[in-house]
C-alpha cells in the first residue's frame, strides 16, 4: 500500500511570494496533519484536519492556511513567505484523531 | 502543555556497541509516547509507540524502549547497532484525549562509526 506522499519534494520561493503544499494520506485514513520542521529542530504543529474540518491549529500566523478535501487529501497554504518559512513541511495521516500518525516524506522549502 | 526533552543532541557509538538515546516529558495529563527516526532528506518513521500496557515497548529495528512514569522517561535503547542505524531520533508525546497532536523533541544525532 503506498504511504503518504506529498508534492512537490522541493521548492525555492522569493520572499513575498505565496506557496502551496499538497499532501495525500494513507488510503483509509481520514485525518491530516501538518508540520514545520526547521532545520536542527524537531517538527512543530501547524494543523489537522479531520473529515474536512479544522480541528486544530499551532502557534503559527494567520499567512499559514490549509484545507482538506473529500478524497481527504490536503493542501497548505503559505502566503506572504519569509526567510524564515524556509523549512521541511511534514504532512502525517491517521485513521482519525486519536491515532498513531504516520508521516509522508516532506516538502522541503527554501526562501530566497 | 506538554513538553519533551531530549537531553543528548549527538551521541557517537562504534558499531556493534550498545546505545541508549535519552528521552524525559513532562505533561499534566496522561501521555502517549513514541521514537520516530529520520534518515537524511527522509520523512519520520515510526520506530515505536507506548500506549498502555507493558512498560517495556519493543519496536522495528531492534530497538525498544521503555516507559518509567515515576522518572518521566521513554529511553529508547538497542543491544547493538549498525551502521545503518546512523539517523536523527525524535522522541515524542502526545495527550491521550481524543486529538493526536504530537509535541517532538529536538532530536538526538546518532552517528554510528566502524
Amino acid at each position: 500500500d503506498a504511504g503518504v506522499t506529498q508534492s512537490p519534494t522541493h521548492l525555492i520561493k522569493t520572499r513575498g511570494q505565496h506557496v502551496t503544499l499538497r499532501c495525500s494520506p494513507i488510503s483509509g485514513h481520514k485525518s491530516v496533519s501538518w508540520y514545520q520542521q526547521v532545520l536542527g529542530q524537531g517538527p512543530q504543529f501547524i494543523f489537522q484536519y479531520y473529515e474536512k474540518e479544522e480541528r486544530g491549529r499551532g502557534n503559527f500566523p494567520d499567512r499559514f492556511s490549509a484545507r482538506q478535501f473529500p478524497n481527504y487529501s490536503s493542501e497548505l497554504n503559505v502566503n506572504a513567505l519569509l526567510l524564515g518559512d524556509s523549512a521541511l513541511y511534514l504532512c502525517a495521516s491517521s485513521w482519525d484523531r486519536a491515532q498513531t500518525q504516520y508521516f509522508g516524506p516532506g516538502t522541503r522549502l527554501l526562501v530566497l | 502543555a506538554q513538553s519533551v526533552t531530549q537531553l543528548d543532541s549527538q551521541v557517537p557509538v562504534f558499531e556493534e556497541a550498545p546505545v541508549e538515546l535519552r528521552c524525559n516529558y513532562s505533561s499534566s495529563v496522561s501521555v502517549y509516547l513514541f521514537w520516530y527516526v529520520q534518515y537524511p532528506n527522509q520523512g519520520l518513521q515510526l520506530l515505536l509507540k507506548y500506549l498502555s500496557g507493558s512498560t517495556l515497548v519493543k519496536g522495528i529495528n531492534g530497538f525498544e524502549a521503555e516507559f518509567n512514569k515515576s522518572q518521566t522517561s521513554f529511553h529508547l535503547r538497542k543491544p547493538s547497532v549498525h551502521i545503518s542505524d546512523t539517523a536523527e531520533y525524535f522522541c515524542a508525546s502526545r495527550g491521550n484525549s481524543g486529538y493526536s497532536t504530537l509535541t517532538f523533541g529536538k532530536g538526538t544525532m546518532l552517528l554510528v562509526s566502524p
